[in-house]
């Protein structure tokens, strides 16, 4: 089944712990992106890959980081999460060069206390 | 930022009736999308309207794109209770960027 899968679904942690959530698709998909959704601010995009090894910032890149060092994965890592980076998080890829009629995973609802 | 803006945000009809949503954005774009989203879960894609076309359908959605007033809407006919959702309209920067509206929440009662 095409899909996009991430990792963890729910998790809840401290300020200043290191985390990594994992987004890996199985469609051979080009296109990559991170996106957070906040309440009253809709979705945000936070960084984006057009292919391996490109990566991009998008609206709200600050306190994340990615790598896209293989087709199908693209994690996002939080080096040092603050209570600000609470919120919902969807990771969604595209076969085309672009963020065009993208694949959604099912969101990662990260909690920093 | 290019930010999308949806109007209304709400909106709540009956069973049958159609649903009209509004998008407008602020820059020059390659195409403009719709996305839904069913209560805390992932979008799904909608329907992708590329900057020269002026009206695209798909089922029961109908599209319209008028880039002078730099504005969108997508029309939902006959609406059935499980089209309940929230829609979002998402406009690219002629790159790799994606900005989202701030979507609308609509509620079709049976």
């Amino acid at each position: 089944e095409a899909q996009v899968t991430q990792n963890p679904r729910y998790l809840i942690t401290v300020t200043g712990k290191k985390l990594t959530v994992t987004c890996s698709q199985n469609m051979n998909h080009e296109y990559m992106s991170w996106y957070r959704q906040d309440p009253g601010l809709g979705l945000r995009q936070i960084y984006y890959s057009m292919n391996v090894e490109v990566t991009d910032k998008g609206d709200v890149p600050e306190g994340y980081k990615v790598s896209r060092k293989e087709k199908r994965n693209f994690p996002l890592i939080l080096e040092s999460p603050s209570p600000n980076q609470t919120s919902l998080y969807f990771c969604a890829s595209s076969s085309a060069l672009g963020p065009y009629e993208q694949y959604f995973g099912p969101g990662t609802r990260l909690t920093v206390t | 930022s290019q930010q999308g803006e949806e109007d209304p945000q709400a909106l709540s009809i009956q069973e049958g009736e159609n649903a009209t949503m509004n998008c407008s954005y602020k820059t020059s774009i390659n195409n403009l999308q719709w996305y839904r989203q069913n209560s805390g879960r992932g979008l799904v894609h909608l329907i992708l309207i590329r900057s020269n076309e002026r009206e695209k359908h798909s089922g029961r959605l109908r599209v319209t794109l008028d880039t002078s007033k730099k504005s969108s809407s997508l029309l939902i006919t006959a609406s059935r209770a499980a089209d309940t959702a929230s829609y979002f309209c998402a406009t690219d920067d002629q790159g790799g960027k994606l900005i989202f509206g701030q979507g609308t929440e609509l509620s079709v009662k049976p």
